[in-house]
């Protein structure tokens, strides 16, 4: 297992346009969160899974913004008519949930450029 | 709402030098975590703390809580150039909504 794994690496794509990552948490973690990070700020939090089920959502998490995790495994973020200000580094976590010891592995995220 | 608040924001130090780095956060919680991120790379978790006077290191790094304070160090011993990079500390509230600080970027030099 090598652990998170988000692609693309890098998205670049023109304003009004509709963009979709994905997230390939550690196996067996059954906790999968999305964060954001615009330059020289720390992630901010927009919405958690566990299993397939999408328990908390930030209200950073506009209408336009939609996550899903079907089977429980891999996750996908999509953004409906992206606009310039959704431009940051969208990073994925994973953990296995393992009560207030719980630690979360980030993946290399995607960077999102809207022109 | 929750405001988790690192100081200093930048930190440039010499080699073989110690500093702490501070975080404040201003509501209860049961959990605080911090962690390195490189450039262009993503964050790595460096501690876990759970409980007032929680006290982890690891090599040249050693993190503290207070939660009477709010307050979590991070404490820098003998800095070496390989310990530059961005720090963030992130406190958990409501179970699984983890807010992290705005990051302190330390740059260690020869």
């Amino acid at each position: 297992d090598t652990g998170v794994s988000q692609n693309p690496r890098h998205k670049i794509t023109k304003r009004g346009q509709n963009v979709t990552f994905r997230c390939d948490p550690i196996s067996e973690h059954n906790r999968l969160y999305w964060y954001r990070q615009t330059l020289g700020q720390g992630p901010e939090f927009l919405t958690y899974f566990q299993n397939e089920a999408q328990l908390e959502k930030s209200r950073l998490l506009s209408d336009r913004f939609s996550a899903e995790r079907p089977k429980g495994s891999f996750s996908t973020l999509e953004i409906q008519r992206t606009e310039q200000g959704d431009s940051a580094m969208y990073l994925c976590a994973s953990s296995a949930g393992q009560g207030s010891n719980e630690k979360l592995f980030f993946g290399s995220g995607t960077q999102l450029s809207v022109l | 709402e929750l405001k988790v608040e690192q100081n200093p924001l930048f930190l440039s130090m010499q080699e073989g030098k110690n500093y702490t780095i501070y975080c404040n956060y201003s509501t209860t919680s049961d959990r605080l975590y911090w962690y390195r991120q490189d450039p262009g790379k993503s964050l790595e978790s460096l501690f876990v703390l759970l409980s007032n006077g929680a006290v982890k290191q690891e090599g040249r790094l050693m993190a503290s809580l207070d939660t009477k304070a709010r307050l979590s160090t991070l404490h820098i011993t003998a800095a070496v150039h390989d310990l530059s990079a961005t720090y963030f500390c992130a406190v958990v509230i409501n179970n699984n909504d983890m807010r992290f600080g705005a990051g302190t970027r330390l740059t260690v030099k020869p």
